[in-house]
This record gives C-alpha cells, sequence and structure tokens, in this order.
C-alpha cells in the first residue's frame, strides 16, 4: 500500500510571509494524483491544489504552489504571501490513477501539519 | 446546490449501543466513501462504495458497517464492536475515472463531518 508522509507535525509563519509544507509518499506505480486538502476549524475540507504525476510543469493556484520531484517521490506545497485565513491543518494525500483492489479510488492520506500564521 | 450532507453533526452513543450516521449526495457521484479522524493519526479509509449494492473495507472497517442501497446514501453504523468510537467521521464522494479533471470531476469532495462521543 502507498504511504504518505508528512514530516512536519506544526509549521508556523508571519503574515505575507512564504512557507512551505512537506511531503513524500512511497509507490511502485507510475501514474498517479497527488493533492494538497485543507481542514481549517471549521473542519470542511477542500481541496487546495492537485498534480497530476506524468505532467512535470508543477501545479499553481493563485497563490498556492507545488514542488513535485517525482524522481525523489516529494509533493511540497508553497504558500506564498500567507494569510491569517491560512491557518489550518493541511493533508497530503495520494490516489492511483487506476485505482488498486484496496481502495478503488479512494485517497491516502498523510497525518497532516499544522499551520499557524501570526499577524 | 450539488453537495453532501452529513447528519447529524454531533452524537452521543452510549457503550454497547450502536449508532447510524447519515451521509447523502446529491452530485450524482458514483463513489462514496467513510473515513475516520483522530488526532495526529489524518484520514484513515473505512469503507468505500462504487456501485449501489457493493461496498468494500477499507484499512479500519472492523467494528462498523455500510450500505449502499441507493446511489445518493452510504450511510455508516458504528457498531457496539468498535473498540474506541470516539473520532470525527467525514463522508466523501467522487465520480470514477482515471483523470480528476480541472472541473472538479473525480476529486474527491467531502461532507462537513460528524463528531461520534462515546460516553
Amino acid at each position: 500500500a502507498q504511504t504518505v508522509t508528512q514530516s512536519q507535525p506544526e509549521m508556523s509563519v508571519q503574515e505575507a510571509e512564504t512557507v512551505t509544507l512537506s511531503c513524500t509518499y512511497d509507490t511502485s506505480e507510475s501514474d498517479y494524483y497527488l493533492f494538497w486538502y485543507k481542514q481549517p476549524p471549521s473542519r470542511q475540507m477542500i481541496l487546495v491544489i492537485r498534480q497530476e504525476a506524468y505532467k512535470q510543469q508543477n501545479a499553481t493556484e493563485n497563490r498556492f504552489s507545488v514542488n513535485f520531484q517525482k524522481a525523489a517521490k516529494s509533493f511540497s506545497l508553497k504558500i506564498s504571501d500567507s494569510q491569517l485565513g491560512d491557518a489550518a491543518m493541511y493533508f497530503c494525500a495520494y490516489r492511483s490513477a487506476w485505482g488498486n483492489s484496496n481502495s478503488g479510488y479512494a485517497l491516502n492520506f498523510g497525518k497532516g501539519t499544522s499551520l499557524l500564521v501570526t499577524p | 446546490d450539488g453537495g453532501i450532507t452529513q447528519s447529524p453533526k454531533y452524537l452521543f452513543r452510549k457503550e454497547g449501543q450502536n449508532v447510524t450516521l447519515s451521509c447523502e449526495q446529491n452530485l450524482n457521484h458514483d463513489a462514496m466513501y467513510w473515513y475516520r479522524q483522530d488526532p495526529g493519526q489524518g484520514l484513515r479509509l473505512i469503507y468505500y462504495s462504487q456501485i449501489v449494492n457493493d461496498f468494500q473495507k477499507g484499512d479500519i472497517a472492523e467494528g462498523y458497517s455500510v450500505s449502499r442501497e441507493k446511489k445518493e446514501s452510504f450511510p455508516l453504523t458504528v457498531t457496539s464492536a468498535q473498540k474506541n468510537p470516539t473520532a470525527f467521521y467525514l463522508c466523501a464522494s467522487s465520480g470514477l475515472g482515471q483523470r480528476p479533471s480541472s472541473s472538479g470531476a473525480n476529486v474527491l469532495t467531502f461532507g462537513a463531518g460528524s463528531r461520534l462521543t462515546v460516553l
């Protein structure tokens, strides 16, 4: 089974600064998808950004961008110009492109990184 | 508006009782999922279903049961056999297909969650 590791349980950033959250994963597959989800205090899961493994270009969504290193199996999230509303738990997740017998098309999540944004 | 509705938001259970968490979606998604969230543990897959009247165990299915009698509904029953049921439960749904599209198709959409506490 694929494992997703987020090695930073907590991170802190000042407003307007940039922060990078780390994620590594273990897989033998060549075609897959990676995601970052945000969970604010309301606990609603919100998709932040997705990356297709077959694309070399890093995904970007406004202030959010990723650094996808396929050979290193690394998928970090960079948040630029941090805002107070960015404070949340951030989860990295993996999905097989073709689904698998253990979990279909379900996502496999890391344990999360809690991001604190200070004024 | 399309979305996923989970109920109740908060639920209290006495030891030895079964309880059922409701999950309804009007997104016309084929697949539905139940995850459990504990502090520091990320999200762990309990059950998933890709078609009506069929469902598969996830990583932590022991002590839980589900049904999928309608495409829109995927209730989760926490049985008395679940030794430590106090947790936050998240229901999700998605289309089926290889490629998560930019429109959001085949990307997991989550409900607001249900918090279960055993007294």
